[in-house]
């Protein structure tokens, strides 16, 4: 099973539309969470971290549920500029483990 | 502040020759990762150093992979000898310390093997 787990997508959504995440993680005790960006042929940047109450910056919302183990990524009045491919990256004892992403595309 | 520097930005190389990357961390930050990105998915950690110490190398392919970080600031991964499934971007990022710290990745270089 693999460490970290995202849906591949495409998800296709017009501009202005709410678009949500998920990624799933297999190791409980995982310490920290975050999401990075990565548009076509530049390298990944970071887009938050996911704190255990949730957080929020702008129109993007984080979400950790530990039980369920899996982290949610939802973006609000997306813009063209939001399409780029989303990396789920988790935290286990000093190692990084990265999803394969999960590709956006905002179409007018 | 200057963020991870990495070169050569692109390389083509045959496939049994030999090539090295190097890379220069944000000033300050002891922990610097190297990655490899295959198309299509996400980056897979080949080694990691704290300071000039490898904290994590178990996905190193060590018969032909080799990286090192002498005086704890920059540092450089080779390949000797290429294979062809070593076609990919190979990510620098550093952070401040490992453990729950963000990373900051350089451009990456494109090795292209034939």
């Amino acid at each position: 099973r693999k460490e970290v787990e995202q849906d591949p997508g495409p998800f296709n959504v017009p501009e202005g539309a709410t678009v949500a995440f998920n990624c799933t993680y297999s190791n409980s005790a995982s310490q920290s969470f975050f999401w990075y960006r990565q548009d076509c042929r530049k390298e990944p940047k970071l887009l938050m971290s996911v704190y255990s109450s949730g957080n929020e910056d702008g129109r993007f919302t984080a979400q950790l549920n530990r039980a369920s183990q899996y982290i949610s990524l939802l973006i609000r009045d997306s813009k063209l500029s939001d399409s780029a491919t989303y990396l789920c990256v988790v935290n286990n004892f000093n190692k990084f483990y990265f999803g394969s992403g999960t590709k956006l595309n905002v179409k007018p | 502040e200057a963020g991870v520097a990495q070169s050569p930005r692109y390389k083509i190389i045959e496939k049994r020759q030999s090539v090295a990357f190097w890379c220069n961390p944000i000033s300050g930050h002891a922990t610097l990762y190297w990655y490899q990105q295959i198309l299509g998915q996400g980056p897979k950690l080949l080694i990691q150093f704290q300071n000039n110490g490898v904290v994590d190398d178990s996905q190193l392919p060590k018969d032909r992979f080799s990286a090192e970080r002498l005086k704890g600031v920059d540092s450089t991964l080779k390949i000797q000898p290429a294979k062809l499934e070593d076609s990919a971007v190979y990510l620098c990022a550093s952070s401040l310390m490992s453990g729950v710290y963000e990373q900051y990745f350089g451009p990456g270089t494109r090795l292209t093997v034939t």
